[in-house]
């Protein structure tokens, strides 16, 4: 049973464009929600979080909306640079952490 | 700067085998972690720990135990190796609540 879903396994965008990366999840209870880029035979390296009393965060390119009605957030980077073409795991969680089974970033120079 | 480190990047071992995989952070957190990613399943949690000598287990602890005897080390036991094993075995360190979770750079194990 999947408390974290990402349902894209993968995204292509092309260059300058938005991407948007989604995640549902099923506990009302979690609080706290990040989101990680990860490239290959390496860890995950966090990108940005959100509080379940935003709806909203900020961060550069990078910014997290997180609707607790619909149990959502999605990621949105704007604009994508090819840089960018990673694996993008989201987690949620109160004390320990759930994390999606991500969705493949590709962005098309 | 935040640094999580993992006794090794790739390691091979036979069927049978114990294992040790080792992380160390230099944060002074409390709560470390250890997860598995597998192709499509991202990434699931093994165990963690919230203190010295506390482990709790996360969704997938069966043939896995861990120890954590000083703050800043903690590690992950595979009692005798199995080829279902075999997986990048991610490590990750966060001071406490509804904070960062930072992880180490992974051990790739394979198991024959």
């Amino acid at each position: 049973d999947q408390q974290v879903k990402q349902n894209s396994p993968s995204l292509s965008v092309q260059e300058g464009r938005i991407s948007i990366l989604n995640c549902d999840y099923t506990n009302s209870m979690f609080d706290y929600f990040l989101w990680y880029k990860k490239y290959p035979a390496e860890g995950p390296t966090f990108l940005i979080s959100i509080s379940s009393i935003k709806d909203k965060n900020e961060d550069g390119r990078f910014t997290v909306f997180l609707n607790k009605s619909a149990k959502h957030l999605s990621l949105h980077i704007v604009p994508s640079q090819p840089g960018d073409s990673a694996v993008y795991f989201c987690a949620a969680g109160t004390y320990k952490y759930i994390f999606g089974t991500g969705t493949r970033l590709k962005v098309l120079a | 700067d935040v640094k999580v480190t993992q006794s090794s990047r790739y390691l091979v071992k036979r069927t049978g085998e114990k294992v040790f995989l080792e992380c160390v952070q230099d944060m002074d957190h409390e709560n470390m972690f250890w997860y598995r990613q597998d192709p499509g399943l991202g990434l699931r949690l093994i165990y963690f720990s919230y203190d010295v000598k506390m482990k709790e287990k996360g969704d997938i602890p069966e043939g896995y135990s861990v120890s954590r005897e000083k703050k800043e080390r903690f590690s992950l036991i595979l009692e005798s190796a199995s080829t279902n094993q075999t997986s990048m075995y991610l490590c990750a360190s966060r001071p406490g609540r509804k904070e960062t979770q930072y992880f180490g750079p992974g051990t790739r194990l394979l198991v024959l």
